[in-house]
């Protein structure tokens, strides 16, 4: 299996503030690389697609980023809407796997 | 509108069975792979199980293999998941979700893209 590591687990941040979260791959897998926005008691959501491909109605202050075994999700400007976990997922491996989530909270 | 319900989640003994459904509508199932996601409680996703928008090509997670199908009714748009020798470990809110691609026909399982996602069903494992 594809080891996905995420970081940091969780964040603390303000509305207005530029978040990077990080997501790491065991092994090389080129841009397939998606993430995932899930909020308390709800169905994850697709943000980002092929590691830099905004998902159709996603907002502009999401954006992503990177190649082969490191990745990054930033989002520009939070708002408060933006508090949730978010995970990463690679799809260059039929045995898909998922990165831990990172919880980001005010 | 892309709508997935899934049900048959509920209270099942250690070694029993169970069948998850998730009925699709707004899209022609056929024309996508399909996937089952689960989330323990208080814990992340776990990838289960893909199967191909024909049904000819199935892959599971290793910690479901052997135990668990997937299958799918295009006539009925509706997707299955049958679970056996259910164990504690796979107590967990169960997603459907659709592939984001559309190909044509059967898609690189490769660049698989979890989109959108059914509202869950909960199955919880327990004596």
């Amino acid at each position: 299996d594809i080891q996905m590591t995420q970081s940091p687990s969780s964040l603390s941040a303000s509305v207005g503030d530029r978040v990077t979260i990080t997501c790491r791959a065991g092994q090389s897998i080129s841009t397939y690389l998606n993430w995932y926005q899930q909020k308390p008691g709800k169905a994850p959501k697709l943000l980002i697609y092929a590691a830099s491909s905004l998902q159709s109605g996603v907002p502009s202050r999401f954006s992503g980023s990177g190649s082969g075994t490191d990745f990054t999700l930033t989002i520009s400007s939070l708002q408060p809407e933006d508090f949730a976990t978010y995970y990463c997922q690679q799809s260059y491996s039929t045995l898909y796997t998922f990165g831990q989530g990172t919880k980001l909270e005010i | 509108e892309v709508q997935l319900v899934e049900s048959g989640g509920g209270l099942v003994q250690p070694g029993g069975s169970l069948r998850l459904s998730c009925a699709a509508s707004g899209f022609t199932l056929s024309s996508y792979a399909m996937n089952w996601v689960r989330q323990a409680p208080g814990k992340g996703l776990e990838w289960v199980s893909t199967i191909s928008g024909s049904g000819d090509n199935t892959y599971y997670a290793d910690s479901v293999k052997g135990r668990f199908t997937i299958s799918r009714d295009n006539s009925k748009n509706t997707l299955y998941l049958q679970m056996k020798g259910l164990r504690a470990e796979d107590t967990a809110v169960y997603y459907c979700a659709k592939d984001a691609r559309y190909c044509g026909s059967d898609c690189n399982p490769r660049g698989l893209t979890f989109d959108p996602w059914g509202q869950g069903t909960l199955v919880i494992v327990s004596s």
